[in-house]
């Protein structure tokens, strides 16, 4: 069964600073990851699809990289601004079927 | 090209009773999925559909939660009797099939229960 943990569970920097979100899967038979953004009382908006034969996409100030072999994924935020405040979820798609395994997100508050 | 939606956007009922969401999906998505959210957690799915088939329901409690994709288009998540424990945002979301456009992964806006 697919696991997906997100560490740190909640981060508050100052703004300015770069910042990464760790994203972790215990079964790295995926068909691709997608990276989310959640703000309160709201839906989840898609930032980054990457696919399994991909290493990275980027968007603007995001970067998602991607290493099926660890498990891993990480979204790198350049240059935060008080607007990046929101929580940030991952999501993994399985190669076997088509649903998506969410982890619990990591809270971001970047501070003015 | 628009958006999932979902409605209603909040609900307010008691225990016991029955509650309805409705959801329609972006247009050709094949896929379309319910999810849980509790505050503070990860989406959990409920039910997948892929046109009007169930492909993944192992998570649904069935013996209170239904739902339907009449005509592969929209969808209709039923609640009866609810609990306290529902109380939570269900969240409507559709994708392609994944060898189509990657198949990226689109939510509504959610709607929210409240079970008092």
């Amino acid at each position: 069964k697919q696991e997906v943990t997100q560490i740190p569970a909640a981060l508050s920097v100052p703004e300015g600073e770069n910042l990464v979100l760790n994203c972790s899967f215990t079964d790295s038979a995926i068909y691709n990851l997608q990276w989310f953004r959640q703000d309160p009382g709201k839906g989840l908006t898609s930032l980054l699809l990457i696919q399994s034969s991909q290493r990275e996409q980027t968007s603007g100030r995001l970067n998602a990289s991607l290493d099926k072999s660890s498990g891993r994924s990480t979204l790198y935020i350049a240059a935060s601004q008080p607007g990046d405040s929101a929580t940030y979820l991952c999501a993994v798609r399985h190669n076997y079927g088509q649903n998506f395994v969410f982890g619990p997100g990591t809270r971001l508050s970047v501070l003015p | 090209e628009a958006g999932v939606a979902q409605s209603p956007r909040y609900k307010i009922i008691e225990k016991r009773q029955s509650v309805a969401f409705w959801c329609n999906p972006i247009s050709g998505h094949a896929t379309l999925y319910w999810y849980q959210q509790i505050l503070g957690q990860g989406p959990k799915l409920l039910i997948q559909f892929q046109n009007n088939g169930v492909v993944d329901d192992s998570q649904l409690p069935k013996d209170r939660f239904s739902a339907e994709r009449l005509k592969g288009v929209d969808s209709t998540l039923k609640i009866q009797p609810a609990k306290l424990e529902d109380s939570a945002v269900y969240l409507c979301a559709s994708s392609a099939l994944p060898g189509q456009k990657g198949g990226e992964l689109f939510f509504g806006e959610g709607s929210r229960l409240t079970v008092l």
